[in-house]
């Protein structure tokens, strides 16, 4: 009965590559969000859609492309690998009740998605 | 822009002790504050959610108090277990439209020793 599950856990992978992230959440949330962690454990938002629309679209390079099939899933390409894409992704989904406004929902975490680029 | 600084960076302490862990922000302009709890090669956990309105909310050996105008939040943990061990993180939320954007602090990892 996991609420977000993401995968794969761990992709390890070459400079240059192209590779995706899926993220499906069970909890019916409207919301959903792309989070990167660095090494120094520094989480950042990257994307958000709500309801299938894009609404939060952080500084990321454009080769970061989110795509949400329906708004239980919200996968995350990236094109072009390179080094400093190597991090842990994170996935969270919440349920606000107004489409678009802050919310007083808390936000529930995928367990992360660690990547490597070599 | 907002920025969010959690200190001690890192704390250890023996069982049964009570602690505080401190993050504060720079703009008070929020809608919510909340703390989360990351383990080890995990997710987040959310522990609690204080909306800009309250003070402080409880949970169990959890009370998190939020001071806004003065932008700062406290995480009290009571009679300290091992269990509790873990990364602690602060987040807020801007009192904005545009989606429920979290900005994260830089996190206090916890040891709870025997």
């Amino acid at each position: 009965d996991t609420a977000v599950s993401q995968t794969p856990k761990y992709l390890v992978t070459q400079m240059g590559n192209d590779k995706s992230i899926k993220c499906e959440q069970n909890l019916g949330h409207d919301t959903m969000y792309w989070y990167k962690q660095d090494s120094k454990k520094f989480l950042k938002i990257m994307f958000s859609y709500n309801n299938k629309e894009l609404i939060i679209n952080e500084t990321v390079p454009n080769r970061f492309s989110p795509k949400s099939p329906d708004k239980a899933h919200l996968n995350l390409h990236i094109n072009s690998l390179e080094l400093g894409d190597s991090a842990v992704y994170f996935c969270a989904s919440s349920s606000p009740e107004v489409a678009g406004t802050s919310s007083t929902d808390t936000q529930y975490f995928g367990p992360g998605t660690r990547l490597t680029v070599l | 822009k907002q920025e969010v600084t959690q200190i001690p960076a890192a704390l250890s302490v023996p069982e049964g002790e009570n602690l505080v862990l401190n993050c504060s922000f720079t703009d008070s302009a929020i809608y919510n504050l909340q703390w989360f709890r990351q383990d080890p090669g995990k997710g987040l956990t959310s522990l609690l959610l204080i909306q800009s309105s309250q003070r402080e909310q409880t949970s169990g050996r959890l009370n998190a108090s939020l001071d806004k105008s003065s932008g700062r939040s406290t995480l009290y943990i009571a009679a300290s277990q091992p269990g509790d061990s873990a990364t602690y993180l602060c987040a807020v939320s801007p009192f904005t439209g545009g989606g429920n954007k979290l900005t994260f602090g830089t996190g206090t990892q916890l040891k709870v020793e025997l």
